[in-house]
């Protein structure tokens, strides 16, 4: 099965850093470009970054608000993409989500369960 | 800032259509733009439903579809049945690499 499964999210306290996982299964995930997306509690999906397949440079791109806190990165040995970030804030609270960047499509078409981040002193 | 606008809250009746908008702050959206929907149960994963304007996701129902209609892009849902009453996003491709989402429409079927 063509799955994302994302791990790492927990209690963090304000001002930490977090590192999650995406890790990626039934592909070649190299081929593909991955998109982290957030979701407060209560509230909409928020693109926050995108990270090319290496094909195509492996650079990453990111929303104005998280730019300069959050670094997406990538181990295509072992299928995983990662998602650092730091000097966490409380409104930084909410699941994240990786998703496959679908081929030939900007869009989404795969995406992981989520996992949950929770910034709390 | 690029803001990308959908309906808050909309309702339909069981086998009734309905359609949705995504809008922009400022300017019209276009095929250029790339439109994609995503449909979102609580505590789910989104799940997609259309790509690139109006290409439908393996898998996603085709009471489904995707348009621009006027100056915003859109999505239409042709008998609607009980399990489609969720959240639905819009994202559009900004180019560089830069995605942004609607703020997303709560779906009633009743």
């Amino acid at each position: 099965d063509v799955q994302l499964v994302e791990s790492g999210g927990g209690l963090v306290q304000p001002g930490r850093s977090l590192k999650i996982s995406c890790t990626a299964s039934g592909f070649t995930f190299g081929d593909y470009a991955v998109t982290w997306v957030r979701q407060a509690p209560g509230k909409g999906l928020e693109w926050i970054g995108f990270i090319r397949s290496k094909a195509y440079g492996g650079t990453a791109e990111y929303a104005a608000p998280v730019k300069g806190r959050f670094t997406i990165s990538r181990d295509d040995s072992k299928s995983v993409a990662y998602l650092q970030v730091d000097s966490l804030k409380t409104e930084d609270t909410g699941v994240y989500f990786c998703t496959r960047r679908a081929v030939a499509a900007w869009a989404f078409d795969i995406w992981g369960q989520g996992t949950m981040v929770t910034v709390s002193p | 800032q690029t803001v990308v606008t959908q309906e808050p809250s909309f309702s339909v009746s069981p086998g009734g259509t309905v359609t949705l908008t995504c809008g922009l702050s400022s300017g019209s959206v276009s095929t250029n733009y790339y439109p994609s929907w995503y449909q979102q149960t609580p505590g789910q994963a989104p799940r997609t439903l259309i790509y690139s304007t109006n290409s439908r996701s393996s898998g996603a129902p085709d009471r489904f579809s995707g348009s621009i209609l006027g100056n915003k892009a859109a999505l239409t849902i042709t008998g609607a049945q009980a399990d489609d009453e969720s959240d639905f996003y819009c994202a559009l491709y900004m180019g560089s690499g830069i995605w942004v989402f609607g703020g997303g429409t709560k779906l009633t079927v009743l």
